[in-house]
């Protein structure tokens, strides 16, 4: 067990709609990432935050948002759904974003849009 | 665009045998690099990291890699493989370059026959 739990599992949902996925990093940890994870794309950077700013900026779609809250987690928000978007959604974090630090994943979010 | 690559995207070995799995990058520059492994079931956790050094660097499991700067490589090895080695495994790079994201190669699938 990484101590990053993410919300929920699993997620079904149809095209159009919109979701919201949840990241509890360690407790200690400050900074958050989140990394799409698809079969032809590999695993994708999409952004980081720290201390409730973002740091960094990946491949996020603008029809992907995401924030750091003051109690640290995070969400992310994915709306007007479509098919390529079903990948597996996984959170990271580390003690204070520096580059050298090791991430802590969590278990992902598989969302599967239909 | 910077980019990692894993020659290897599925491995299968006999327990016992001496594993090596490839990793080249494209940043120029100073690197931070990490292998991740994804047993079945579990998160992503490091395996181990190398930014600065000795550039032979071991990690945990009896894992090591060494960085080569002039070949912009950084390829895991292990002596003897084991069945409870059989997981994923993922290279990662961040470098200034890159502004500091940590792109991941597409993974190496590792089967280790009992």
């Amino acid at each position: 067990d990484s101590g990053v739990t993410q919300t929920p599992k699993h997620l079904i949902t149809a095209t159009g709609q919109r979701v919201t996925l949840r990241c509890s990093p360690r407790s200690g940890d400050l900074s958050v990432y989140w990394y799409q994870q698809s079969l032809d794309q590999g695993l994708q950077f999409l952004i980081q935050y720290y201390n409730g700013e973002e740091r960094a900026k990946g491949n996020i779609l603008e029809r992907f948002s995401a924030q750091q809250f003051p109690d640290l987690h995070s969400e992310l928000n994915l709306s007007s759904l479509e098919l390529g978007d079903s990948a597996l959604y996984f959170c990271a974090s580390s003690a204070s974003g520096e580059p050298k630090e090791t991430q802590y994943f969590g278990p992902g979010t598989r969302l599967l849009v239909l | 665009a910077q980019s990692v690559s894993q020659h290897n995207h599925h491995v299968i070995l006999s327990e016992a045998a001496s594993l090596e799995l490839g990793c080249n990058y494209s940043y120029g520059g100073t690197v931070n690099l990490f292998w991740y492994v994804q047993y079945p079931g579990q998160h992503l956790q490091l395996l181990l990291k190398y930014f600065s050094g000795d550039p032979l660097v071991k990690g945990i499991k009896g894992f090591e890699a060494e960085f080569i700067k002039s070949k912009f490589s950084f390829n895991l090895r292990k002596p003897s493989v084991q069945w409870s080695d059989t997981a994923e495994y993922f290279c990662a790079v961040n470098a200034r370059a890159g502004g500091f994201k940590t792109i991941f190669g597409a993974g190496t699938r590792l089967f280790v026959k009992a």
